[in-house]
């Protein structure tokens, strides 16, 4: 079975400070990982995912992940916060054979303090 | 940009009642699902659809709810006899196409359904 952690259900930066939000995965296979991020009244977009090829990985709005196999580990980061980034953000974890379907984490929810 | 949109927005409803969560998926999309999120705990697979059946379902599908493609465009979600748990948000997604879990799935903005 596949499942996500994310620590901290809530983080806070100062604008132009490093976003740092935590991702860990289990899963018995070889995973695909996904960052998503959910703007107030809006849909889940996606930032960036992990297939298989490059283990860091850049995607919209300057945000990047990182995926470590030996800790699990697929943590989002931002060298520098906007206030646009405050938003809700979700971390997922999908497998071959599961039908496609997503195991999501809890989400994040990011402050930006100006 | 092409979005999925969900509608209504809010849904409230009485214990027992019946109610039916609309989507529009992506227009060329073939793969669909809902999941849901009850506040404050992870966002759950509900349902994936292809081909015009159900592909995977969760333990939580269970036989009060049921998921029909009624034309070319909209995709529903209905449960028969809401519960006060069923209260969440529910998130319909799309995908272009599905097997080795790298396609992408695009959610709406999700109906937030609230029994009394």
């Amino acid at each position: 079975a596949q499942s996500v952690t994310q620590l901290g259900s809530h983080v806070s930066v100062s604008e132009g400070a490093l976003v740092l939000l935590r991702c860990n995965y289990s899963s018995s296979v070889p995973p695909y990982l996904f960052w998503y991020v959910q703007y107030p009244n809006q849909g889940l977009q996606l930032l960036l995912k992990y297939t298989s090829a490059a283990t860091l990985v850049k995607g919209i709005n300057g945000f990047e992940a990182e995926f470590k196999k030996s800790e699990t580990s697929f943590h989002l980061t931002k060298p520098s916060a906007h206030m646009r980034d405050a938003a809700e953000y979700f971390c997922a974890v999908t497998t071959p054979g599961t039908g496609n379907q997503f195991y999501f984490g809890t989400g994040t929810s990011l402050t930006v303090i100006p | 940009e092409p979005e999925v949109t969900q509608t209504p927005s809010h849904q409230v409803t009485q214990m027992g009642q019946e109610v039916i969560l609309r989507c529009v998926p992506i227009s060329n999309h073939l793969y669909f699902y809902w999941y849901r999120q009850i506040l404050g705990q992870k966002v759950e697979f509900l349902v994936s659809f292809y081909n015009n059946e159900i592909s995977e379902k969760s333990e939580i599908f269970d036989d009060q709810f049921s998921v029909e493609r009624p034309d070319g465009s909209n995709f529903t979600l209905k449960i028969r006899s809401t519960k006060l748990e069923d209260s969440a948000m529910y998130f319909c997604a799309s995908s272009g196409r599905t097997g080795v879990g790298t396609d992408t799935q695009y959610f709406g903005p999700g109906t937030r359904l609230t029994v009394l």
